[in-house]
């Protein structure tokens, strides 16, 4: 199974800060069809998870664009430009190139 | 608006059976892949299992297979989980999820909790 390993496993921000989370996949997660199955995902808490970006880079409909993907292959990042109060809870890489759907570990953002 | 909503957990002993179910609304439900996806109290999201629109693709994650099986009726708009030989293990929320590449909708979650 493919293994997705994000850092940090806890972040710290004050409102305003730009934030950054890395997820490395131990295979390629490009497909043979030209796509690259990475998705992030956050759960707020007491909250059902919810998509923000898709196929590394597409943000979701309604997601603020402060948030942004990037990366290829085995090498993901989610950035948060300017963290907002809202943007609390744990964030999950997801991976859907590989059989079985893989999610990493999370990270949890907290708001100083 | 697109919904999903879980119902049928409960608490239930170790060895025994218990069916989930998904009633979605809002969007065509034949025309999309659906998933299962459960979290352990405290902890991280895992894939249960996928079924795609018209039945033809299953797949099982190796922890469930030949216990769980997944199913749906177009008709009624909904997507099932029969959970058999239930284990302590098998305690988690159960979230449902469409699609299965970029699963962008989920449910609010199903508690199941197996305990004697």
């Amino acid at each position: 199974d493919v293994v997705l390993t994000q850092t940090p496993p806890t972040l710290s921000a004050t409102i305003g800060q730009s934030v950054s989370i890395s997820c490395r996949s131990s295979q390629s997660l490009l497909d043979s069809d030209g796509d690259t199955y990475l998705n992030w995902l956050l759960q707020r808490p007491g909250q059902s998870p919810q998509l923000l970006i898709y196929s590394v880079s597409n943000l979701e409909s309604g997601v603020p664009n402060r948030f942004s993907g990037s990366g290829s292959e085995t090498d993901f990042t989610l950035k948060i430009s300017g963290v907002e109060a809202e943007d609390l809870g744990v964030y999950y890489c997801m991976q859907a190139t590989h059989a079985p759907l893989t999610f990493g570990s999370g990270t949890k953002l907290e708001i100083k | 608006e697109v919904q999903l909503v879980e119902s049928g957990g409960g608490l239930v002993q170790p060895g025994r059976s218990l069916k989930l179910s998904c009633l979605a609304s809002g969007f065509t439900f034949s025309n999309y892949g659906m998933n299962w996806i459960r979290q352990a109290p405290g902890k991280g999201l895992e894939w249960v299992a996928s079924i795609s629109s018209s039945s033809s693709y299953i797949y099982y994650a190796d922890t469930v297979k030949g216990r769980f099986t997944i199913s749906r009726d177009n008709a009624k708009n909904t997507l099932y989980l029969q959970m058999t030989s239930l284990r302590s293990e098998d305690t988690a929320l159960y979230y449902c999820a469409r699609r299965g590449t970029v699963p962008d909708y989920w449910g609010q979650g199903v508690m199941v909790t197996v305990s004697s």
